[in-house]
């Protein structure tokens, strides 16, 4: 069983809609999460970063992590075509670990004018 | 948060070659690591570039193959070594600064094509 299970999409929804993208894990020594998002041919841009559990919204974008669910969602609210991209969950445990990130396997978006 | 630029962006190499990936960072970091990134997969941590010391592999990737240097806080090489068609993938790149809870960040990556 892999540590970390994303929704493997791909997903596509009209321009406006709101945007939910999941990741499930199994390490309970997890504590730092990140949402990543990558656009064809670029490396992966960091989106969202969160420490243990609750919400952190930055302008359309909401992260969302639930520690005793071992469940993380970042939801992307009127959504446009430039959120059209491939979405990487990511998380690491205690520094101690040397901050080793563990990714989901990307959910690919597309999100049609 | 750190810029970190990658050369060369792209090659196409014979099999049983080798080629090395220059990263830069434009800020001295704590933390440099090197990825490998399957088209249209997600990203396997290969090594961490260590300041000073030898790399720390992860399972299933050694130093012969992927050599790896670090001389200073911004910059390290990665070099894949007696290149197979199996080598073809993406590359990346990436740093963290020092500090608790510091996230990375990345490279666009090197696009490796073996002949």
């Amino acid at each position: 069983q892999k540590e970390v299970e994303q929704d493997p999409g791909p997903l596509s929804v009209p321009e406006g809609a709101i945007v939910s993208l999941n990741c499930t894990y199994s390490n309970s020594a997890f504590q730092y999460f990140m949402w990543y998002r990558q656009y064809s041919r670029k490396g992966p841009e960091l989106l969202m970063y969160t420490y243990s559990s609750g919400n952190k919204e930055d302008g359309r974008f909401t992260a969302q992590v639930d520690k005793s669910s071992k469940y993380i969602s970042l939801f992307i609210r009127d959504s446009q075509p430039s959120d059209s991209a491939t979405y990487l969950c990511a998380m690491s445990a205690i520094e101690t670990s040397g901050s080793r990130l563990t990714f989901g396997e990307g959910t690919q978006l597309t999100v049609n004018p | 948060s750190a810029v970190i630029s990658q050369k060369p962006s792209r090659d196409i190499c014979q099999r049983g070659t080798s080629l090395t990936i220059q990263c830069q960072v434009d800020s001295q970091v704590t933390m440099m690591f090197w990825y490998r990134q399957q088209p249209g997969q997600s990203l396997t941590l290969i090594a961490t570039a260590n300041q000073g010391s030898e790399a720390t592999y992860e399972s299933g990737f050694v130093i012969d193959k992927f050599p790896i240097s670090r001389p200073n806080l911004t910059f390290s090489t990665l070099t894949v070594s007696n290149m197979s068609p199996e080598d073809s993938s993406i590359y990346l790149c990436s740093a963290r600064g020092g500090g608790i809870g510091q996230p990375q960040h990345f490279g666009d990556g090197t696009r490796l094509s073996i002949l």
